[in-house]
């Protein structure tokens, strides 16, 4: 079965502090993991996948299969980070993507 | 302009009336979806479609209805049957099954 845990339903910290949002999976195959972000107002929105290997908006995320974890990280957070996000895993063809609870960022002034 | 869109954005349900919510893509994809985001508890899957005429039930499904009879719509019923209706419905779809999904603004629903 796939599970996604994201283990903090509320993260709050100052601008230009670094951040780190955390997911673990549970997936005994090979899983594609995703981070999507739903800032206020707006439709819930792809941020990045991890087998593009990208940064978008400064957020990186690194697959660690030892640790099952894909944890969402900016170096310097600004305060227009604030959303709510939610990780994804998506496993092998014809299965549906399971999301994490969500957590919820709060980068204050 | 591709994208998703459900309607309406706001709805209001009268104890024991079936409403339906209206899911319609343009991108052409196979997959469809039904979340409900109720706050704490992230998005719940209600149904899913892989493919036109076919469905399935996802996490929450009692009290809910759901048809695919064309690929680019797949509406909502929401039923008497569903005992906390109040919430905010949100349609995915996606290329396939487990690619990434794209979003539609959703559609709350409250009970009068």
């Amino acid at each position: 079965a796939q599970r996604v845990t994201q283990p903090e339903k509320l993260l709050s910290v100052f601008k230009g502090a670094p951040v780190e949002l955390k997911c673990n999976y549970s997936y005994s195959g090979s899983p594609e993991l995703f981070w999507y972000v739903q800032y206020s107002r707006q439709r819930l929105q792809l941020l990045l996948r991890h087998i593009s290997r990208e940064s978008i908006k400064g957020f990186t995320a690194d697959l660690n299969k030892g640790e099952t974890s894909f944890h969402l990280k900016k170096p310097f957070a600004q305060e227009e980070d604030s959303a709510m996000y939610y990780c994804a895993l998506g496993g092998a063809s014809g299965s549906r993507l399971t999301f994490g609870e969500g957590t919820q960022l709060t980068v204050n002034p | 302009d591709g994208g998703i869109t459900q309607s309406p954005k706001y709805l209001f349900r009268k104890e024991g009336q079936n409403v339906t919510l209206s899911c319609e893509q343009n991108l052409n994809h196979d997959a469809m979806y039904w979340y409900r985001q109720d706050p704490g508890q992230g998005l719940r899957l209600i149904y899913y479609s892989q493919i036109v005429n076919d469905f399935q039930k996802g996490d929450i499904a009692e009290g809910y209805s759901v048809s695919r009879e064309k690929k680019e719509s797949f509406p909502l019923t929401v039923t008497s049957a569903q005992k906390n209706p109040t919430a905010f419905y949100l349609c995915a779809s996606s290329i396939s099954i487990n690619q990434p999904q794209h979003f539609g603004d959703g559609t709350r629903l409250s009970i009068l």
